[in-house]
């Protein structure tokens, strides 16, 4: 059983469809991020979650919407989004914030 | 502000060579910690070290080695004796420690190509 897990690995949706990305961590950390990585572009925080609490929204758009019910999950809910919020989306997590990040492999989106 | 600076963006080498990879940071921290880590082609960013701004020691770990020198403010990953499974693209990154994790900077990326 890999540390971090996402799903789905590929999804592709149109502009006005709502969807859901999913990560979990079996590393028993606190700390869950969500990483966008867009071609030719540094990696982009978008969210942290410490023990269930948002900590960080790095000016991100309302059409991405996290959720966090417990330290193991973490969601990205999508809705309405536009051709340019095609990336890769890695989700990370870390032993509160002592601890290098362990990612998953990233859910590649494509928004038609 | 905290930076990462990786000028390289691709470098191919052919099996066998020594190659190195920069990395020049930017904080004005006194307490920070560096990294580095490996994209492979699944999409899984691996940690490979991680170095906090007190430790100035080197490391090697196999054929992998790391020079930090903070006089030039650089993180610099060298691999001995490359092969075909290093080809993945390296992350330098850097994190504050007054904020760590919240304020995780990564680099641009350097996309390593190893040809046999």
């Amino acid at each position: 059983e890999t540390g971090v897990t996402q799903t789905p690995r590929h999804l592709v949706m149109g502009m006005t469809n709502k969807k859901s990305l999913k990560c979990e961590q079996h590393l028993g950390h606190n700390a869950m991020y969500w990483y966008k990585q867009s071609a030719k572009k540094p990696l982009e925080l978008m969210f942290v979650y410490n023990f269930k609490e948002q900590t960080e929204n790095n000016s991100v758009p309302s059409r991405f919407s996290p959720e966090c019910p417990n330290s193991s999950h973490l969601f990205l809910h999508l809705h309405t989004l536009q051709p340019e919020d095609s990336a890769l989306y890695l989700c990370a997590s870390s032993q509160d914030f002592s601890g290098e990040l362990f990612f998953g492999e990233g859910s590649r989106l494509t928004v038609l | 502000a905290q930076k990462v600076t990786q000028a390289q963006t691709e470098i191919s080498v052919v099996e066998k060579e020594d190659v190195t990879l920069d990395c020049v940071y930017e904080t004005r921290d006194t307490t920070y910690y560096l990294f580095w880590y490996k994209q492979p082609p699944s999409g899984e960013l691996v940690f490979l070290i991680r170095r906090n701004s007190f430790d100035e020691q080197n490391e090697i770990s196999g054929r992998y080695s790391w020079n930090f020198q903070k006089s030039t403010s650089s993180f610099n990953f060298t691999i001995t004796a490359s092969q075909v499974v290093d080809s993945a693209v390296y992350f330098c990154a850097l994190s504050e420690a007054y904020n760590y994790g919240q304020n995780f900077v990564f680099g641009p990326g350097t996309r390593l190509s190893v040809l046999p």
